[in-house]
């Protein structure tokens, strides 16, 4: 079956930019995640929606980043002003329940210039 | 300090070589146990998962959690060059509120043919 799907693939924006980052989890997955990858580093969380709202949004940075999740379904990943700091992969994830294995996208690679 | 600690390598071993990756970490609050491999502009591919404490055997990979130590291992037997990758170790509690998941540096490994 289909898994987790990111688009776009590959985004280049200019310092001062707003962006959106979409992520189609796997159908029937009712939790979704949001994490960060550094060069170098290991993913690290950002946000996790179950079903439409946000359940825990303890990692975002700071409030230029924004996620939705409207439908329970897709979900879109939104950073505002951006930031050369805010160069990084943008991985995201999904569950069936919150208890289950997480399954990864293959990430959105967002580079600030 | 941070939560989990992976020694980032790069790990070079010859094809057929056991390889020994490692995890420390230092939340007691952690229960659930993971392995990923990623390979490169990949997202993470889940590998092991393990509750608590023990060991677990899939094919050429074995994974063992040693909750007393806070020190979690996986082996991989008679490595193939196709197992060259990073390695990511990473872990989530078992409350509510903490289905994130909080991964290690990540580990590179190269196996020569």
């Amino acid at each position: 079956g289909a898994g987790v799907s990111q688009t776009p693939s590959n985004k280049v924006t200019e310092k001062g930019k707003y962006v959106e980052l979409r992520c189609d989890p796997i159908s029937g997955h009712t939790a979704l995640y949001w994490y960060r990858q550094s060069l170098g580093q290991g993913p690290e969380f950002l946000i996790y929606f179950q079903g439409t709202g946000a359940a825990d949004d303890s990692g975002l940075p700071n409030d230029r980043f924004f996620a939705v999740r409207p439908e329970g379904s897709v979900s879109t990943l939104k950073i505002q002003r951006t930031e050369r700091g805010d160069s990084a992969v943008y991985l995201c994830a999904s569950s069936i329940t919150r208890e289950e294995t997480q399954y990864f996208g293959p990430g959105t690679r967002l580079l600030v210039l | 300090q941070k939560e989990v600690e992976q020694d980032p390598g790069p790990l070079s071993v010859p094809e057929g070589a056991i390889v020994s990756l490692n995890c420390t970490y230092s939340n007691s609050a952690f229960q659930y146990f993971m392995w990923y491999r990623q390979y490169s502009r990949k997202g993470p591919e889940l590998l092991m998962y393990t509750y608590s404490s023990g060991n677990k055997e899939d094919g050429r990979f074995t994974a063992q959690v040693d909750k007393s130590s806070k020190y979690i291992s996986l082996f991989i037997r008679d490595s193939q060059p196709s197992d060259s990758a990073t390695y990511l170790c990473a872990m989530s509690g078992a409350e509510e509120g903490a289905q994130k998941l909080v991964f290690g540096q990540g580990t590179r490994l190269t196996i020569n043919p």
